[in-house]
């Protein structure tokens, strides 16, 4: 079975431009999430989705941070402007649906940001 | 803030010995897993104890939940080259609205030498 696609791998902007990655969760998976993974630190969960639907954005910088997933597939996140401390690690999941989050996790290799 | 926090932050042991660390907690969970990351990768699940487990057992892991401390602990056995990585915990608070909330601790990076 093939895992959560990310794309791009690596993107190095300046600040106050802007940048999209993608995300392709497993086939089947209702659940996705985006997380922030700053150096030395564990991931941060920015937004979840179930289906198309947005169950939890309340650590999303809304101001600058925006994501959408269409047709409850695919999904995008998008900042912009972005800032010096964006630079981290987004990595996308997906699980099985289901509430308390019973289910497991699958991530993808994520994205590397660096803003100069 | 982070809800699990792993103990120590970082171990360093040989091949063949056994690798210990700990996840506190400070809310009630449903359940808690634990995760690895190799270096530049993303995370793989390793494990899942639900609050009303104690103890679990996957290949060379054992993991133990105590929920009257609020705290977990990975023991990885006969460690190997390739058991280098980061590992963190993941909880998922008791609330009458637990979708998702996954909160990651920060970590515990483990290097095992040959």
């Amino acid at each position: 079975e093939a895992g959560v696609a990310q794309s791009p791998r690596y993107k190095i902007i300046e600040k106050r431009q802007s940048v999209a990655f993608w995300c392709n969760p497993i086939s089947g998976h209702a659940t996705l999430y985006w997380y922030q993974q700053i150096l030395g630190q564990g991931p941060k969960l920015l937004i979840q989705f179930q289906n198309n639907g947005v169950v939890d954005d309340s650590q999303l910088p809304k101001d600058r941070f925006s994501a959408e997933r269409l047709k409850g597939v695919d999904s995008t996140l998008k900042i912009q402007p972005a800032k010096l401390e964006d630079s981290a690690v987004y990595l996308c999941a997906s699980s099985l649906a289901g509430q308390l989050s019973s289910y497991e996790q699958y991530f993808g290799p994520g994205t590397r940001l660096t803003v100069t | 803030s982070q809800q699990g926090e792993e103990d120590p932050q970082a171990l360093s042991i040989q091949e063949g010995e056994n690798a210990t660390m700990n996840c506190s907690y400070k809310t009630s969970i449903n359940n808690l897993q634990w995760y690895r990351q190799n270096s530049g990768r993303g995370l793989v699940h390793l494990i899942l104890i639900r609050s009303n487990e104690r103890e679990k057992h996957s290949g060379r892991l054992r993991v133990t939940l105590d929920t009257s401390k609020k705290s977990s602990s990975l023991l990885i056995t006969a460690s190997r080259a390739a058991d280098t990585a980061s590992y963190f915990c993941a909880t998922v608070p008791m609330t009458t609205d637990s979708w998702g909330k996954f909160q990651f601790g920060a970590g515990t990076q483990v290097v095992v030498t040959p």
